[in-house]
């Protein structure tokens, strides 16, 4: 997964408790992404991003914020964290039409 | 509302034998089909792909084959390694959709034994 950074690779919060996943690229795709897996729920789309300063609400934006201020990079933030907000999540990039994504390694977050 | 199905959670194959994974969709406007495996620890990588405008695309041992009539999609490992154990998820988009947001179905393990 050369290419698509993600930190932290682990993460235990509290209820309430707030925190930012980061994500960067290095292979200038338009396209970036944030998904959760859940065990049974497959991987569902949060938010995603078609380039520099636009993101838009995926399947499951409840609960999460983002930001792309840069073509680099795309991050997710969690204002106020909820057990139902334990997962793993993943990044994507994309670039031409059609092409396949390219994933970070993912972040486990657990909250208590 | 699962778009994308993938109804078998759980498949054990015997090494040299031949892997069918299976995905359904719900969704007609779909028209480009994806598969990627997944490791434990890693993120996905992709495996293979098809359009609909073909109904089989084959890439070394991989073959994925797409029956559009019948909205299902598989994917043929032959033959069976035992590093092919692992998470697979079928994956679909299409041009309807914009930004191509995939829609992934719940994946399927596969456990190949020696």
């Amino acid at each position: 997964n050369a290419g698509v950074t993600q930190t932290p690779k682990f993460q235990v919060l509290k209820t309430g408790q707030s925190m930012t996943l980061q994500c960067a690229q290095d292979m200038n795709h338009n396209s970036m992404y944030w998904y959760r897996q859940d065990p049974g729920m497959g991987l569902r789309l949060i938010y995603y991003s078609a380039s520099e300063g636009t993101t838009d609400k995926g399947e499951v934006p409840n609960g999460y914020n983002v930001s792309r201020l840069n073509k680099r990079e795309f991050s997710l933030r969690l204002e106020s964290a909820a057990p139902s907000q334990t997962s793993v999540y993943f990044c994507f990039t994309q670039g031409r039409y059609h092409s396949p994504l390219h994933f970070g390694n993912g972040t486990r977050l657990t909250v208590t | 509302d699962q778009q994308v199905k993938q109804n078998s959670p759980s498949l054990s194959v015997q090494e040299g034998r031949i892997s069918i994974l299976n995905c359904d969709y719900t969704n007609s406007m779909f028209d480009y089909f994806l598969w990627y495996k997944k490791y434990p620890a890693e993120g996905p990588t992709f495996l293979i792909s098809i359009s609909s405008i073909k109904d089989k695309n084959e890439d070394g041992r991989f073959t994925v084959f797409l029956n559009k009539s019948a909205k299902h999609l598989s994917l043929h490992i032959v033959p069976s390694q035992p590093g092919d154990s692992a998470v697979y998820f079928c994956a679909a988009t299409g041009v309807f959709f914009g930004n191509e947001k995939l829609t992934f179905g719940t994946g399927t393990r596969l456990t190949i034994i020696p």
